[in-house]
C-alpha cells in the first residue's frame, strides 16, 4: 500500500523558515517524480514544485510564487522528500501535500494527508 | 499564464447527472485530470488523461475533452459524490495548473 506521510508543519513568523518532510513507502521511491501541492484555507489547489527521479536528471522546478524561496530535495536512501521554505509570508499559509507523478503531463497519483503551515505574527 | 476556469458550484438531485466544465485555451490539446476532494481529506484522482478511470473509481465518473472545454460527468449521482472537484493540466509555460474548483452539492 502506498503511503505518503508529511510532517514538519506548524506556526512560523513572517520572514521565518520551515522544513517539511514526506516519508514514502509502498512504492519504488527512487523512480518516482515527487511534487508538493498546497491549499490555502478555503481555497483551491496550487502546485508548488517538483523533483524528478535521479534517473530522469533529478532536477527541480518551482511555481513562480515560491521560486527562489523554496527548495525541494530528496533522499532516496531514506525514501523521504523535503521542502525547505525560507522567507515565508502570510500568503504561504496552507496545507502542504506531497504527491507522486510519473511524468510532466501525468496526473498526481498518490497524495499524503497534508501538513498545515501557518505564517503569522 | 494558463488559466483553467470552472463554475463555482453545481447542484444536482440524487440519481441525476452532474456535468462540471473546465475551460481553458485549446484545452483539447492537453491531457486533463480530475480530482475529487472531500472536506478534510486529500484530493483523489477520479479521471486522468481526459477520460481514463483509475481502478476503484466507479464507471459513473467519465470525462471528455475537446476544443476549449473539458467536462467531468457524474452519472446517477449519489450523496457520497458531494465534494469539491478540480481539473488539472500541464502547460509548457505555466507547468502544472489546477482549475478554480467546483463544489458539487447533492440536493
Amino acid at each position: 500500500e502506498v503511503q505518503l506521510v508529511e510532517s514538519g508543519g506548524g506556526l512560523v513568523k513572517p520572514g521565518g523558515s520551515l522544513r517539511l518532510s514526506c516519508a514514502a513507502s509502498g512504492f519504488t521511491f527512487n523512480s518516482a517524480w515527487m511534487n508538493w501541492v498546497r491549499q490555502a484555507p478555503g481555497k483551491g489547489l496550487e502546485w508548488v514544485g517538483r523533483v524528478k527521479s535521479k534517473t530522469d536528471g533529478g532536477t527541480t522546478d518551482y511555481a513562480a510564487p515560491v521560486k527562489g524561496r523554496f527548495t525541494i530535495s530528496r533522499d532516496d536512501s531514506k525514501n523521504t522528500l523535503y521542502l525547505q521554505m525560507n522567507s515565508l509570508n502570510t500568503e504561504d499559509t496552507a496545507v502542504y501535500y506531497c504527491t507522486t507523478s510519473k511524468w510532466l503531463r501525468g496526473n498526481f497519483d498518490y497524495w499524503g494527508q497534508g501538513t498545515l503551515v501557518t505564517v503569522s505574527s | 499564464s494558463y488559466v483553467l476556469t470552472q463554475p463555482p458550484s453545481v447542484s444536482v438531485a440524487p440519481g441525476k447527472t452532474a456535468r462540471i466544465t473546465c475551460g481553458g485555451n485549446n484545452i483539447g490539446s492537453k491531457s486533463v485530470h480530475w480530482y475529487q476532494q472531500k472536506p478534510g481529506q486529500a484530493p483523489v484522482v477520479v479521471v486522468h488523461d481526459d477520460s481514463d478511470r483509475p481502478s476503484g473509481i466507479p464507471e459513473r465518473f467519465s470525462g471528455s475533452n475537446s476544443g476549449n472545454t473539458a467536462t467531468l460527468t457524474i452519472s446517477r449521482v449519489e450523496a457520497g459524490d458531494e465534494a469539491d472537484y478540480y481539473c488539472q493540466v500541464w502547460d509548457i509555460t505555466s507547468d502544472h495548473v489546477f482549475g478554480t474548483g467546483t463544489k458539487v452539492t447533492v440536493l
